[in-house]
């Protein structure tokens, strides 16, 4: 069974820094896409960036980048320059082989700081 | 270009009662998908639908059931409610099953 564990409940980052998101998956699928989403107070997700597991390059979608290390299961998100409109949670998730079921780990709160 | 669409916004539900709630894909999108979301927690998968058939369900009971209309619009249906089961609901709609587009939800309140 698929499996997302972000250990961070909570960060903070200082305006204009960067900061990492961790993530960490377990699966027996060879194939399988990572993602990353935001969810602010309204509860909508919004999507942000997607890694393909035979992907060989990190993903990038302009501030964001995901670091994708396949040996240690690990698909950490990266936010350069953050903003006061980053504050939200962060959602690590992962689909299946087949693609049709998303599982989710609990997410990690974001504050940055002006 | 409307994105998912979800109704209503909040709802307010006693004990025993049963519970519609509803989903209109993003244009163009024929497979939805539902998760419920429980406080301080990630979506849980709850089924999809496509093609009008449920093609996958995760660990929930029959008391969740759904539907999917010919148009691609979805039904979420709960019977019997517990307290449990007050959460913010998500549907998500897609084409080929890689990125899922979220709705914002309905909040569902089971008192």
């Amino acid at each position: 069974a698929q499996k997302i564990t972000q250990t961070q409940p909570g960060m903070f980052v200082q305006e204009k820094e960067a900061v990492t998101l961790d993530c960490t998956y377990d699966t027996s699928d060879q194939s399988y896409g990572l993602f990353w989403y935001k969810q602010p107070s309204s509860g909508e997700m919004i999507f942000l960036i997607y890694q393909g597991s035979y992907d060989e390059q990190n993903a990038t979608e302009g501030r964001y980048s995901l670091n994708f290390q396949k040996a240690r299961k690990s698909a950490n998100l990266v936010i350069s320059a953050s903003q006061l409109g980053d504050s939200a949670m962060y959602f690590c998730a992962m689909t299946s082989n087949t693609g049709n079921q998303f599982y989710f780990g609990t997410g990690t709160s974001l504050t940055v700081i002006p | 270009d409307a994105g998912v669409t979800q109704s209503p916004t909040h709802l307010i539900k006693t004990r025993g009662q049963q519970v519609t709630l509803r989903c209109s894909p993003k244009s163009g999108h024929d497979t939805v998908s539902w998760y419920q979301q429980a406080l301080g927690q990630g979506p849980q998968f709850i089924f999809q639908y496509y093609e009008e058939e449920e093609r996958q369900r995760g660990n929930f009971p029959d008391r969740f059931s759904g539907h999917q209309f010919p148009n691609y619009s979805s039904e979420l249906n709960v019977n019997a409610l517990l307290l449990g089961d007050s959460a913010l609901y998500l549907c998500a709609s897609s084409l080929f099953a890689v990125e899922q587009f979220f709705g914002p939800g309905t909040r569902l309140t089971v008192l």
